[in-house]
């Protein structure tokens, strides 16, 4: 069984620049979660879908970041425009009917110039 | 504010010990834990998760959870240099998908 997708796996752009990440969660996994992680500290949650709603976007700053799971199954993560505070990896992970165990995808690690 | 608390480590043991890494957190509506491995450079991946008190046992390891001291750890017994990673505690209230989780503690494992 495939895991979950992401790409790109390396991202590097000028401040102010927008950038968007993509991913596809393990086959039948209606449940998608995005994470922000910083050196040093645990993912902390950014947007949790259950198939195509948005059930928790608390944690994501709607100023600059935007998310979108049209059909319910792949997802993209966008900001515009970027900050440098924003260099950090970004995670993607999948559950099964929101069920309790998570499961991630390799990540994009962004730098912000 | 929910929080989960690590010990940042390092941990260091030698090949062939007992690691043992720790875990408390605030949340008492919490009733599903898990610990994640996260190598460096690399995503967390899910080695063990308890939902109940008392002691989970997989191979290697083994989770102990004590609710009433709002208290979790991990046990990896002979352990070896490729357990050296940073291992993620994370918690999850009832009914509720999202995961809180912890700096994580750095283990190192030397041959």
């Amino acid at each position: 069984e495939a895991g979950v997708v992401q790409s790109p796996r390396y991202k590097i752009i000028e401040k102010k620049q927008p950038v968007a990440f993509w991913c596809n969660p393990i086959s039948g996994h209606n449940t998608l979660y995005w994470y922000l992680q910083n050196l040093g500290q645990g993912p902390e949650l950014l947007i949790r879908y259950e198939n195509e709603e948005a059930v928790d976007d608390s944690q994501l700053p709607k100023d600059r970041f935007s998310a979108e799971r049209l059909k319910g199954v792949d997802s993209t993560l966008k900001i515009q425009p970027a900050e440098l505070g924003d260099s950090a990896v970004y995670l993607c992970a999948s559950s099964l009917g929101g069920g309790p165990e998570q499961f991630f995808g390799p990540g994009t690690r962004l730098t912000v110039l | 504010q929910k929080e989960v608390e690590q010990n940042s480590g390092p941990l260091s043991v030698p090949e062939g010990a007992i690691a043992s890494l720790n875990c408390t957190y605030s949340d008492r509506g919490s009733q599903s834990f898990f610990w994640y491995r996260q190598y460096s450079g690399k995503s967390p991946e899910l080695i063990m998760s308890i939902y109940s008190n008392g002691d989970k046992e997989d191979g290697r390891f083994t989770a102990q959870l004590n609710k009433a001291s709002q208290y979790v750890s991990l046990l990896i017994r002979d352990s070896q240099p490729s357990d050296s990673a940073t291992y993620l505690c994370a918690a999850q209230e009832s009914g509720y998908s999202t995961l809180t989780f912890g700096k994580g503690t750095m283990l190192l494992v030397s041959p």
